[in-house]
């Protein structure tokens, strides 16, 4: 079945350190993958998505590219902010109504 | 609203009562989704709406979940004879339409604790 796995957490960072937060998937045919994020005491929201191999969804510094060899999706930031702290869900749907989500990776930065 | 609102934020309740949570989509969005999201799990996708019908219910844990949603607007999820397991945060979402990478808007959650 379809399924997504990403790094445990928490990752621990000083502020402008380099971010990566990895993400793998296993799905049947062509799936879209997000990175959705929540910030303390918010729901989630989309952060970037990417809907066909080699595409590169950005948004607020952050980048993902879907690798389909490596049916990969990892999130990465050069330089992360104390703002940036959250809990990032990596999740994919491969059309139709059911998105399957990552655990979530929880992000500290420290100032 | 502006966003996916969802009430109570925190129900707590004891075990053997049956709980009602509530979830108004954004105008306009005729697709309604719920999750649950337990200590330290991802999101477990439960059900959808498409307009007022939902055509799976395959992923509602037990037959003690129901949901329902009229008007194609607002949605209840109703826990009968609540067990401690579930005890978790009970999101919902919405999107347009039920379509591939349709970005979906969260609510901020009902938070269920059964004592």
């Amino acid at each position: 079945g379809n399924s997504v796995t990403q790094m445990e957490g928490p990752v621990t960072l000083s502020e402008e350190a380099f971010l990566t937060i990895n993400c793998t998937y296993t799905a049947t045919g062509y799936p879209s993958l997000f990175w959705y994020v929540q910030y303390p005491g918010e729901g989630l929201q989309l952060l970037l998505k990417a809907t066909k191999a080699d595409d590169k969804g950005s948004n607020k510094g952050f980048e993902a590219t879907y690798r389909k060899e490596t049916t990969s999706f990892h999130l990465e930031k050069g330089s992360v902010q104390v703002s940036d702290s959250a809990v990032y869900f990596c999740a994919l749907d491969t059309g139709g109504f059911k998105t399957i989500f990552g655990a979530g990776t929880r992000l500290f930065v420290k100032a | 609203g502006a966003g996916v609102s969802q009430s109570p934020s925190n129900k707590v309740t004891e075990k053997g009562k049956d709980v009602e949570l509530r979830c108004d989509p954004i105008s306009g969005h005729t697709a309604l989704y719920w999750y649950r999201q337990s200590l330290g799990q991802g999101l477990e996708f439960l059900i959808y709406f498409q307009g007022n019908s939902a055509p799976d219910k395959s992923g509602l844990p037990s037959d003690r979940f129901s949901a329902e949603r009229t008007g194609g607007s607002v949605s209840t999820l109703t826990i009968q004879r609540t067990q401690q397991e579930d005890s978790a945060v009970y999101l919902c979402a919405s999107s347009l339409a039920v379509q591939r990478a349709n970005e979906q808007f969260f609510g901020p959650g009902t938070r269920l604790t059964v004592l």
